[in-house]
């Protein structure tokens, strides 16, 4: 099925810890945006891609790193994972322009302990 | 910047009953907007949107209607299921802009 693909879907690290979350998308579409989700905080926007091989920060981007590999592919890197960075991580995109209905993944539960 | 308000839940409801999920905004200018659903252990899909003034956004028996005159866009349905149980999400996009502002999140919990 078309969609969203995110892995890995759990992620357990120790504070200090890299890592980097994959995303990749089939639909062709032309930007794709990277969110954590928190109890109570709902979806913040930690980086979004308008189009290949442009990037853009969020509102919460600070401790993150964002590659646009290609069309299809935009990952999230955590260099230094930190407790606070305990969250589920959900990737998006969107035809860009005005055509804005989103499609998810199904998210990556990433644990720093 | 754009910021919307919904209504604190968890909502817990018997199968049949009436739903309403109450959500404002401010925006800038006339916005889309837009209610996504998240199941349990899913991501978040497109519920229904409506793009102008008196619009109205249906879908699986759910409807919002576009009030600008209260900046508002609550959701209902006149009959929930278990299978409707999940979190909804209010979210205002404002004209010029390409990235939505998403509320907090409204639990609904549906019992038999």
């Amino acid at each position: 099925n078309a969609g969203v693909t995110q892995t890995p879907k759990f992620q357990v690290l120790k504070t200090g810890q890299s890592m980097t979350l994959q995303c990749a998308q089939d639909m062709n579409h032309n930007s794709m945006y990277w969110y954590r989700q928190d109890p109570g905080m709902g979806l913040r926007l930690i980086y979004y891609s308008a189009s290949e091989g442009t990037t853009d920060k969020g509102e919460v981007p600070n401790g993150y790193n964002v590659s646009r590999l290609n069309k299809r592919e935009f990952s999230l890197r955590l260099e230094s994972a930190a407790p606070s960075q305990t969250s589920v991580y959900f990737c998006a995109s969107s035809e860009g322009g005005n055509k804005i209905v989103y499609t998810f993944g199904s998210g990556t539960r990433l644990t720093v302990v | 910047g754009d910021s919307v308000t919904q209504m604190e839940g968890p909502v817990t409801l018997s199968e049949e009953a009436f739903l309403t999920i109450n959500c404002t905004y401010t925006a800038t200018g006339y916005p889309s907007l837009f209610w996504y659903v998240q199941y349990p252990g899913e991501g978040l899909q497109l519920l229904l949107k409506a793009t102008k003034a008196d619009d109205k956004g249906s879908n699986k028996g759910f409807e919002a209607t576009y009030r600008k005159e209260t900046t508002s866009f609550h959701l209902e349905k006149g009959s929930v299921q278990v299978s409707d149980s999940a979190v909804y999400f209010c979210a205002p996009l404002s004209g010029g802009s390409y990235i939505p502002t998403f509320g907090r999140g409204t639990s609904l919990i549906v019992h038999p």
